[in-house]
C-alpha cells in the first residue's frame, strides 16, 4: 500500500524568506510523486511531479522538490516566499501498478508581510 | 477549452434526500475520479473510472454510487444523503495514471462542490 505523510498542518513563514513543506512517503514499489496547490475556493492545481527523471524536480512559481530514496522523503522548498504563495499545499504518490492517486492531509501555508 | 466543471457549485440537502454531482471534462480524458475534501484529512479518493461504461471503488465508496455513461461525463450520486457526507467533492480527470512512456499523467481538479447535509 501506498500512502504519504506530510508533516505539519500549518506553517508560516515571513515574505521573502524560504518555504519548506516537508512530505515522506510509503511505497513497496518506486513510487510517482506529485505536489498539488490548492487557492481559496479552487480545486487543486499540479506545482510538480517526480518521474524518477531527475531526484530534483522544478515546478511552476519557483517551487523545486527533491525526491531522496534513502529518506523516503519529497520535501517542497522555494528559496524566497511570496504573499501570492499563501495556499493550501498537497503531496501525493501513485505507482504503476495501480489506477490511484493517494493524498497527503494538505499543509496550509501562510505568508506573513 | 473549459476543462473540468462541477455542477452545483453548492447544495444543502436534508438528510435522506438523494442528489446528484455531474462532472464534465472536454479534454478527451480516459480516466475520471471523484474526491471528497473533509478538514484534516485531506482528498480521500470516492471511486473513480478507467473509461467509458466502467467504474471502480476507491477509499471511501459507501453510501456513493457512479457512472460513466458519456467518456467527458462521471456522476456521483447520493442516494441518501447523511451529515457525514457534509464536504467538498472535487472531481478530477486524466489522460491516464501512466502514459506511453509508463510515466505518470497529471489530474485536473475541477472547481468543486461543497455540500451541507443537515
Amino acid at each position: 500500500a501506498q500512502s504519504v505523510t506530510q508533516l505539519g498542518s500549518h506553517v508560516s513563514v515571513s515574505e521573502g524568506a524560504l518555504v519548506l513543506l516537508r512530505c515522506n512517503y510509503s511505497s513497496s514499489v518506486p513510487p510517482y510523486l506529485f505536489w498539488y496547490v490548492q487557492y481559496p475556493n479552487q480545486g487543486l492545481q499540479l506545482l510538480l511531479k517526480y518521474t524518477s527523471a531527475a531526484t530534483l524536480v522544478k515546478g511552476i512559481n519557483g517551487f523545486e522538490a527533491e525526491f531522496k530514496k534513502s529518506e523516503t522523503s519529497f520535501h517542497l522548498t522555494k528559496p524566497s516566499a511570496h504573499m501570492s504563495d499563501a495556499a493550501e499545499y498537497f503531496c501525493a504518490v501513485s505507482v504503476s501498478t495501480g489506477n490511484q492517486f493517494y493524498f497527503g492531509t494538505g499543509t496550509s501555508l501562510t505568508v506573513i508581510p | 477549452n473549459a476543462g473540468v466543471t462541477q455542477t452545483p457549485k453548492f447544495r444543502v440537502l436534508k438528510t435522506g434526500q438523494s442528489m446528484t454531482l455531474l462532472c464534465a471534462q472536454d479534454m478527451n480524458h480516459e480516466y475520471m475520479y471523484w474526491y471528497r475534501q473533509d478538514p484534516g484529512m485531506g482528498l480521500r479518493l470516492i471511486h473513480y473510472s478507467v473509461g467509458e461504461g466502467t467504474t471502480a471503488k476507491g477509499e471511501v465508496p459507501d453510501g456513493y454510487n457512479v457512472s460513466r455513461l458519456k467518456k467527458q461525463n462521471f456522476l456521483l450520486g447520493l442516494e441518501s444523503a447523511a451529515p457525514s457526507q457534509t464536504s467538498v467533492y472535487f472531481c478530477a480527470s486524466g489522460k491516464s495514471p501512466f502514459g506511453l512512456a509508463g510515466l505518470p499523467g497529471t489530474q485536473y481538479f475541477g472547481p468543486g462542490t461543497r455540500l451541507l447535509v443537515l
